[in-house]
């Protein structure tokens, strides 16, 4: 059956400091992959997704950047974090029923 | 562009009273439906889609969702909570064509023993 692993699972990070959040994916091959940020009483935001490796389209301007340098793997990446970039963020893969997505545990990102 | 709309973001029942959460969406076309939840400290899931049908569809742990066209809604459903139910419920949609689906806000059940 298809997993998404996502490491880290909580992160604290200062402000101006670097992010990387990594995504990987089993049990599929080529699948969609999306990121997502959750915000209470927001919803699920989509950030990026991809349909393949290289392919990354980006959903809202913001400073953050996805990398898909696999097949399975995706990563969320920041070169300088910012206060409002706090929140959880949960990768997801278009599923083993068409459209319809799964999702992986989730990183909490709190930036100080 | 499509939007969607959870109408209740915040929930409180007691145990076996009724449920029924609203989902609206703006698209007029194709439309694939979907209802997720994330119970605490869980993945989110999914609970029940439709995609073509029977309107009425049903998921897992005794919820079902109606899709009724002119009223652009998929409204949750389920007679009698249980205190397990306690979780955040999203609506999402997809529309004909797309790979991306849409969420709604989200709404937060807490069902009291």
């Amino acid at each position: 059956s298809q997993t998404i692993h996502q490491w880290p699972a909580t992160l604290v990070q200062p402000v101006g400091s670097p992010l990387s959040l990594e995504c990987t994916v089993e049990g599929t091959s080529n699948p969609n992959l999306y990121w997502y940020r959750q915000a209470a009483g927001r919803g699920l935001q989509l950030l990026f997704y991809s349909v393949g490796i290289g392919q990354i389209s980006s959903e809202v301007p913001q400073n953050l950047s996805a990398s898909r340098p696999q097949d399975r793997q995706f990563i969320l990446s920041s070169k300088k974090l910012l206060l409002s970039d706090s929140g959880f963020y949960l990768c997801a893969l278009e599923g083993e029923g068409a459209n319809v997505l799964t999702f992986g545990a989730g990183s909490r990102l709190t930036v100080l | 562009a499509q939007s969607v709309s959870q109408h209740n973001h915040h929930v409180i029942l007691s145990e076996a009273a009724s449920l029924e959460l609203g989902c609206n969406y703006s698209y007029g076309g194709t439309v694939n439906l979907f209802w997720y939840v994330q119970y605490p400290g869980q993945h989110l899931q999914l609970l029940l889609k439709y995609f073509s049908g029977d309107p009425l569809v049903k998921g897992i742990k005794g919820f079902e969702a109606e899709f009724i066209k002119s009223k652009f809604s998929f409204n949750l459903r389920k007679p009698s909570v249980q205190w397990s139910d306690t979780a955040e419920y999203f609506c999402a949609v997809l529309s004909g064509g797309s790979y991306i689906p849409t969420f709604g806000r989200g709404t937060s059940l807490i069902v009291h023993p």
